[in-house]
């Protein structure tokens, strides 16, 4: 049974940054897949931030690819997200999560096993 | 600001089919896969539908997906008291090169 689980401070100073860690069990993260991170503003929609493969290969959204990064921890079997120079806007619900993805002609991108979410709130 | 439009809320008496509709664009539904996600409230989502209209293992075949040109719907048949979530539909875009998702329906059961 794949589960994840996100970890990280809860509470981020404005111009600060945001890291948080996916801790991935019952799944090798090398074995396959891409890992990504999506967030929800507090009574707002789901909003993708990025994915990685287990190559290291990288998805960025590109609203927010000039402050994001992601990348592999494989001795630890995590991923993390990282995400420079937060304003209030940033405060969310990060949730990391197994992307089976598949890039071709068609484009087959579905999350399939998901964590619980972390709050992350940005003060000022 | 979403490019896949969903309309905010659908209701129901438990029963009834509910139907929920995902508008979006040729770089995104009209040229890969659709997905479903449910939002119970306090929860994680999780995924309902893939691949346009696949049902993981455990989901109930009350629940079904479509897709036609740039469009795509969720069905609920037989709506129950326990389908009272949000609903998001998603799907890769190729002129963003990223995965976006839709505006999000809430789904309340009278």
């Amino acid at each position: 049974q794949v589960q994840l689980q996100e970890s990280g401070p809860g509470l981020v100073k404005a111009s600060e940054t945001l890291s948080l860690t996916c801790t991935v069990s019952g799944y090798s993260i090398t074995s396959g897949f891409f890992w990504g991170w999506i967030r929800q503003p507090p009574g707002k929609g789901l909003e993708w931030i990025g994915s990685i493969y287990h190559s290291g290969s990288t998805f960025y959204n590109p609203s927010l690819k000039s402050r994001v990064t992601i990348s592999l921890d494989t001795s630890m079997n995590q991923f993390s997200l990282t995400l420079t120079s937060v304003t209030a806007a940033d405060t969310a619900v990060y949730y990391c999560a197994r992307d089976d993805f598949t890039f071709g002609v068609v484009v087959v991108s579905q999350f399939d096993y998901w964590g619980q979410g972390t709050l992350v709130t940005v003060s000022s | 600001q979403s490019v896949l439009s969903q309309p905010p809320s659908a209701s129901g008496t438990p029963g009834q089919r509910v139907t929920i509709s995902c508008s979006g664009g040729s770089s995104n539904i009209g040229s890969n896969t659709v997905n479903w996600y449910q939002q119970l409230p306090g929860t994680a989502p999780k995924l309902l539908i893939y691949t346009n209209n696949q049902r993981p293992s455990g989901v109930p075949d009350r629940f079904s997906g479509s897709k036609s040109g740039t469009s795509a719907s969720l069905a609920i048949s037989g709506l129950q008291s326990e389908d009272e979530a949000d609903y998001y539909c998603a799907a890769w875009d190729d002129s963003l090169n990223g995965y976006v998702f839709g505006t999000g329906t809430k789904v309340t059961v009278l």
